[in-house]
């Protein structure tokens, strides 16, 4: 069981590039979402999903976009890279519920924007 | 907006001391939870707490949801090399489904 997948795991991106960071995971989990970690401030949530096709703004979407075509993948796209997006990007997962609701994060991405 | 906050945001302890980690939110919750950090790794669930008052043990981790749902901590008794990473609680965002906000975390470091 493979979990929560993000690709890449490192990237270096020029001021302006866009690309698009990969997740996708295998619990078949209806809740999906975007954080990014800066040091000493723990993990800000980007933009997050409660099912395929439905998409909503976290505590720091600008910048960003996402999309929710399938209950397994949801990817982040930086649209025009600046130096202040330079940060380590995790994705996590979790089981709608009332009961645990604990998140499963990928491994994480590490972006530099130079 | 709503807002988590850890105390201490470090802590350097030798090992077999004693660390404790307090978390205070802005909002009442209707639970909090704990991750784990390891340097250079991803955020590692440790346990969820519910109810008002409630106290759960995990071998030498103690963990503490307040009276009022608005605080947390995490105890660690005669920590270990192994106990190494950040620590960070979280509480539902209000109205945004089961995600979560997120305390600054509080890095433990160990001597051995």
């Amino acid at each position: 069981n493979a979990g929560v997948t993000q690709t890449p795991k490192f990237q270096v991106l020029k001021t302006g590039q866009s690309m698009t960071l990969q997740c996708a995971q295998d619990m078949n989990h209806e809740y999906m979402s975007w954080y990014r970690q800066d040091p000493g401030m723990g993990l800000r949530l980007i933009h997050y999903s409660v099912g395929a096709g439905i998409t909503d703004q976290g505590e720091v979407p600008n910048g960003y976009n996402v999309s929710r075509s399938t209950t397994e993948d949801f990817p982040l796209r930086l649209l025009s890279a600046a130096p202040s997006q330079t940060s380590v990007y995790f994705c996590a997962s979790s089981y709608p519920g009332s009961g645990n609701t604990e998140a499963f994060f990928g491994q994480g991405t590490r972006l530099t924007v130079v | 907006g709503q807002q988590v906050m850890q105390i201490p945001q470090y802590q350097h302890v030798q090992e077999g001391e004693d660390f404790t980690t307090y978390c205070n939110s802005s909002t009442t919750l209707s639970n909090i939870q704990w991750y784990k950090q390891r340097p250079g790794g991803h955020p590692v669930f440790l346990i969820q707490l519910v109810k008002s008052g409630e106290v759960k043990k995990q071998k030498r981790l103690t963990f503490q949801f307040g009276e009022a749902k608005k605080n947390s901590s995490l105890h660690i008794t005669a920590t270990q090399t192994t106990d190494v990473g950040t620590y960070f609680c979280a509480g539902p965002t209000v109205n945004a489904g089961n995600m979560l906000t997120f305390g600054g975390g509080t890095r433990l470091m160990v001597k051995p």
